[in-house]
């Protein structure tokens, strides 16, 4: 069990530019989660799906951003046309279903200069 | 709406016990945890505690849960220069999400040798 992992660890793109970040979660894992946190903040949760249904979306998840699970597996989070309010450390976690641990990835950090 | 806080900064000297307090509002949450995260670095899982626990002890970890007045605390006995990070408290989203969580602030724990 290597863990939660996320790709890449950083990322610094321009104002305007789309990025995609890469969360493969511990096989068994049938649900995942994305956070946002930014400096000097505790994470904020984003969006989780069961499978690949994304069963919630958090207000914060503006239409810019949009996030798959197409196989239920690994799940990727674009965001489009970056801001740079946009900078932050986005976590991913995973989970089985009504199991106490959720544990999370290292985190891919956003630079938008 | 839901939310969860804790004080900002704690410093103790090295050897001491150190208190970190969290309030938080939702009296529906299953599970409460204490999440450690040093610079640069992912949130790593120190403990949790079933909602309807008053206690839990692990190793120099001793969580304790005052349901009614909605306060957790983590009490870490011996502490050394190794703890020193930033302590996030966290509550799951109503009952049976367990890895949908709310996040406080962060409480950065400063130990002087």
């Amino acid at each position: 069990d290597t863990g939660v992992s996320q790709d890449p660890r950083h990322k610094i793109t321009k104002r305007g530019q789309n990025v995609t970040f890469r969360c493969d979660p511990i096989s068994e894992h049938n649900r995942l989660y994305w956070y946002r946190q930014t400096l000097g903040q505790g994470p904020e949760f984003l969006t989780y799906f069961q499978n690949e249904a994304q069963l919630e979306k958090s207000r914060l998840l503006s239409d810019r951003f949009s996030a798959e699970r197409p196989k239920g597996s690994f799940s990727t989070l674009e965001i489009q046309r970056t801001e740079q309010g946009d900078s932050a450390m986005y976590l991913c976690a995973s989970s089985l279903p009504d199991t106490p641990k959720a544990p999370f990835g290292p985190g891919t950090r956003l630079t938008v200069l | 709406g839901e939310d969860v806080e804790q004080s900002l900064f704690l410093s103790v000297r090295e050897g001491d016990s150190s208190v970190i307090n969290c309030t938080y509002t939702d009296s529906s949450s299953t599970y409460l945890y204490w999440y450690k995260q040093e610079p640069g670095a992912g949130l790593q899982l120190l403990t949790y505690i079933f909602s309807n626990m008053d206690m839990k002890q692990d190793q120099r970890l001793t969580v304790l849960l005052n349901k009614k007045d909605k306060h957790l605390s983590l009490r870490i006995a011996d502490t050394q220069t190794g703890d020193s990070a930033i302590y996030f408290c966290a509550e799951s989203m109503g009952s049976g999400n367990t890895g949908k969580l709310i996040f406080g602030q962060g409480t950065t724990l400063q130990v002087k040798p």
